[in-house]
């Protein structure tokens, strides 16, 4: 069965650190990378994501993502962060051989900025 | 445009009361989905619909059921509610294909 790793559940930063989250996937066919981030009491929104093509993706907000298939990866990186990139970031996968495109989601890593 | 809009957003219930769960949206997707959303543990899939009149299981569907008459909505039943349901309820739609998913403001349900 498909499935998503995030490694890190939390992680403190400090305003200006550089981020970078581990995103691992189990799957060997065609797959759809996502990230989606979740602000403190809101839905789920959409980062950024690959589907093909360029493996360094970018997204909103200075977010960016790098796609390697090799080590069934897809890392979560920003040069810099800042105190209101505090949230819940998931990673998710779903294949592009499933017609019903459903996601895996990893179980989440929860960012604190301090300011 | 509102996208995708869930009602009720909070709601307590008692263990074996029954409750349904209201997914909207105007965006004419095709594809609707149904997730829960435990600490630790990320979303998991209930069940999804790939158009109206079709439903399908996903990784976590007992003690739910679902209903996809119209398009636009989405309902999640609990036909016997047990405190392991306590959690938020997450509905998403999309387009067919690989596209990404829309994420409504979840409803956060707890069973005593």
């Amino acid at each position: 069965a498909q499935s998503v790793s995030q490694h890190n559940h939390h992680v403190i930063l400090s305003e200006a650190a550089s981020l970078e989250l581990g995103c691992n996937y189990s799957y060997g066919g065609t797959v759809n990378l996502f990230w989606y981030v979740q602000y403190p009491g809101q839905h789920l929104q959409l980062l950024l994501k690959y589907f093909s093509g360029d493996p360094l993706v970018k997204g909103i907000k200075g977010f960016e993502a790098e796609f390697i298939k090799s080590k069934f990866s897809f890392n979560l990186r920003k040069p810099s962060v800042q105190w209101s990139d505090t949230a819940e970031y998931f990673c998710a996968v779903n294949s592009g051989m499933d017609s019903s495109y459903k996601l895996i989601f990893g179980s989440g890593t929860r960012l604190l900025v301090r300011p | 445009n509102a996208g995708v809009t869930q009602t009720p957003k909070f709601r307590v219930l008692k263990t074996g009361q029954s409750m349904t769960l209201l997914c909207a949206q105007d965006m004419n997707h095709e594809y609707m989905y149904w997730y829960r959303q435990d600490p630790g543990m990320g979303l998991r899939l209930i069940h999804y619909s790939v158009g109206e009149g079709t439903t399908a299981k996903g990784e976590v569907p007992d003690g739910y059921n679902v209903s996809r008459l119209k398009k636009q909505n989405f309902l999640l039943g609990l036909e016997s509610a047990a405190p392991s349901q306590t959690s938020v309820y997450f509905c998403a739609s999309s387009y067919p294909g690989a596209q990404p998913q829309h994420f409504g403001d979840g409803t956060r349900l707890s069973i005593l």
